[in-house]
């Protein structure tokens, strides 16, 4: 399979304890596009790299997240000191630079904060 | 700003109909891509039709088209010959210059034997 693969699919974590999901895009792709989606919500964007470069964060990214591209490759995103408020879908999307970059997803991570 | 609009919160089509799912946006850029993608229940984005703002024609997937109205700024997605499979949650969105997707709040299909 050479589609967008994101790692665990599911986490259940409490409150005020840190977690980090990954992205594996793909292969050829150079942007990478971090989203969260809640119930009943289209995914809202949060930020997106080029390569290794994160090139645009949302304002709805808080200093508790962290997002990291280190060889360009796969991506993980960090959350710290979880709220519950964080309990959402956290997609994951890659494309080429080219034309209108269509975006790829990825299956997305369900997070629970209890 | 940028924006996407889904009015239709949730439809109804019969197997082997054909099903017209609304979109408007609104951007003051000239050039932009619009995108229509189906979420099923197991939650992966699947992209289904792509629509540029200079493209002259409509937009052809297979069983998707995009019914897009520069003027009136829609770009609805038709579904002919529906089947049980397209059951799912269907989101427009679009990119303007700079690289964030704008997402609408979607649509829930329902697809009746």
């Amino acid at each position: 399979d050479t589609g967008v693969s994101q790692d665990p699919r599911h986490k259940i974590t409490k409150r005020g304890q840190n977690v980090t999901f990954r992205c594996d895009p793909i292969s050829e792709h150079n942007r990478l596009y971090w989203y969260r989606q809640t119930l009943g919500q289209g995914p809202e964007f949060l930020t997106y790299f080029q390569n290794e470069a994160q090139l645009e964060k949302s304002r709805l990214l808080s200093d508790r997240f962290s997002a990291e591209r280190p060889k360009g490759s796969f991506s993980t995103l960090e959350i710290q000191r979880t709220e519950q408020g964080d309990s959402a879908m956290y997609l994951c999307a890659s494309s080429l630079v080219s034309g209108w970059e269509t975006q790829y997803f990825g299956p997305g991570t369900r997070l629970l904060v209890l | 700003a940028q924006k996407i609009t889904q009015t239709q919160p949730g439809m109804f089509v019969q197997e082997k109909e054909a099903v017209t799912l609304d979109c408007t946006y609104d951007t003051s850029d000239p050039s932009y891509g619009l995108f229509w993608y189906k979420q099923p229940s197991s939650g992966e984005m699947i992209f289904l039709i792509y629509q540029g703002s200079y493209d002259q024609q409509n937009a052809t997937e297979g069983r998707y088209s995009l019914n897009f109205q520069k003027a009136r700024k829609s770009a609805n997605l038709v579904i002919s010959a529906s089947q049980l499979g397209d059951s799912a949650m269907y989101f427009c969105a679009m990119r303007a210059t700079g690289n964030q997707f704008y997402f609408g709040t979607g649509t829930s299909l329902t697809v009746i034997p």
